[in-house]
């Protein structure tokens, strides 16, 4: 079956470092995606990664395993407005998005 | 670029009537687009995939009857909510894919069935 797996809430603490941990199995494979999501609003994307390694975009940093059906989203230098839910998704063969249940993530001052 | 509206942003309605809430993709075509039932702390749920001019395939569990999407052109999709009950309140969201990958949400519609 298809299946995502991620913690379900995490705390931190402003201006420190996060990573928030994403496990997937899904049939096919056509990449992984990122997405923040605020209380009340839509979700924003963040990243998408496809190959193997890791991707840097300012504060924001994802990576990927395929071979182990792995994905991390790194936060650096947290700041308050950062808390909010985070949503891994893969896509698969195709091209459908299976969603993660979320990781909300708490920033404590 | 890649914008996607929803209108409207908010909806009240009494049981029993019928809701329609739009999705536009602003500057971009969409041949593609998902509409997506998120209930509170809970993740988004797929309900259906619309291609432009075809009928929409519905996820396992979702009323085609009730859930109706019509998408008409490249540019707009719409979801209508039909003798809309409490159990059906929830944040309906829409996303719009153009011939990339990569999918781009609306803002979402907060629907209260009272």
């Amino acid at each position: 079956g298809q299946n995502i797996d991620q913690p379900t809430e995490m705390t931190a603490t402003e201006g420190a470092i996060v990573q928030i941990n994403c496990t997937y199995q899904t049939s096919g494979f056509n990449g992984l995606f990122w997405y923040q999501q605020h209380a009340g609003e839509a979700p924003t994307f963040l990243s998408y990664n496809v190959l193997d390694g890791l991707e840097e975009k300012g504060r924001f940093s994802s990576f990927l395993s395929r071979s182990k059906g792995y994905s991390y989203l790194l936060l650096k230098e947290l700041q308050m407005k950062d808390s909010a839910s985070y949503l891994c998704a893969s896509m698969d063969s195709n091209y459908q998005l299976i969603w993660g249940a979320g990781t909300k993530l708490i920033i404590k001052p | 670029g890649a914008v996607v509206s929803q209108h409207p942003s908010r909806v009240i309605c009494k049981s029993g009537t019928s809701v329609k809430i739009e999705c536009r993709s602003l500057d971009f075509q969409a041949t593609t687009m998902f509409w997506y039932r998120q209930f509170p702390k809970q993740s988004l749920m797929l309900m259906a995939t619309s291609n432009e001019g075809s009928k929409a395939t519905y996820e396992q569990g979702v009323e085609k009857d009730k859930f109706l999407i019509n998408h008409a052109s490249l540019t707009l999709s719409t979801l209508t909510v039909t003798s809309a009950h409490p159990e059906d309140s929830s944040f309906y969201i829409c996303s719009a894919r153009p011939l990339e990958v990569e999918q781009y949400f609306g803002p979402g519609t907060r629907l209260t069935v009272t």
